[in-house]
């Protein structure tokens, strides 16, 4: 079953402005982990924060996680249009082999 | 340049048709898995393995099989395509560690598509 959905599906701002997507997933994990995707590329690898941690910084991203409602919120900053992408979350599960469970990502459009 | 590489980048068969996909990685890493994303961007994980070891086979069918040649290679061989397989496949390599977490690095992935 799937893991992580985000909310929202889609997201489309200006330049310049704050971005803000959520994810929630249903099983205790032992890390969350964030992703970017480009049209026709890739994951990339943006941010991990684990089970014990509440908040994590790079950069222009912001992510928090609240084991207590499992759920976690990715924010971008000063959003570039270069920002335009698919982000996904994705859990790392307690128990079973180590695998990543991913949503099915928010599409972000930054509008110049 | 360290990587995940992966070969096609983009492979059009016809039903029927066996085919595979090659991944290469050059991070060191000890575990590669395969994934495949659907039309609607939905990421299912469908095997892991860890130095050559299969360590997760999400029921997926049996026409596909994955081969581990050593740590570093981790092929996919689809038999008898169907139209539903396709998709866009990616490798990933990470370090698996204490659970406290890495990355995966992801390959660029392969668009099949089955005619």
């Amino acid at each position: 079953s799937q893991q992580g959905e985000e909310d929202p599906q889609a997201l489309s701002i200006q330049e310049g402005e704050n971005a803000t997507m959520n994810c929630s997933y249903k099983t205790s994990i032992n890390n969350l982990q964030w992703y970017r995707q480009n049209s026709g590329r890739g994951l990339v690898h943006l941010i991990l924060i684990r089970s014990n941690e509440r908040e994590k910084h790079s950069g222009r991203l912001r992510v928090t996680l609240d084991t207590s409602k499992k759920s976690s919120s990715l924010l971008i900053t000063a959003s570039r249009a270069a920002d335009t992408a698919s982000y996904f979350c994705a859990t790392d599960a307690i128990g079973g082999a180590q695998k990543l469970v991913f949503g099915q990502g928010t599409r972000l459009t930054i509008n110049p | 340049d360290t990587a995940v590489s992966q070969t096609p980048k983009y492979l059009v068969t016809q039903m029927g048709n066996d085919k595979s996909i090659k991944c290469e990685q050059n991070l060191g890493h000890d575990t590669m898995y395969w994934y495949k994303q659907d039309s609607k961007k939905f990421l299912k994980i469908m095997f892991s393995y860890n130095n050559k070891e299969l360590i997760i086979n999400e029921t997926v069918p049996n026409r596909f099989s994955p081969k581990s040649p050593d740590k570093a290679h981790l092929n996919l061989h689809i038999n008898s395509l169907e139209l539903g397989d396709s998709a866009v496949y990616f490798c990933a390599s990470s370090q698996v560690g204490d659970r406290g977490g890495y990355g995966y690095t992801f390959g660029s992935g392969t668009r099949l598509t089955v005619v």
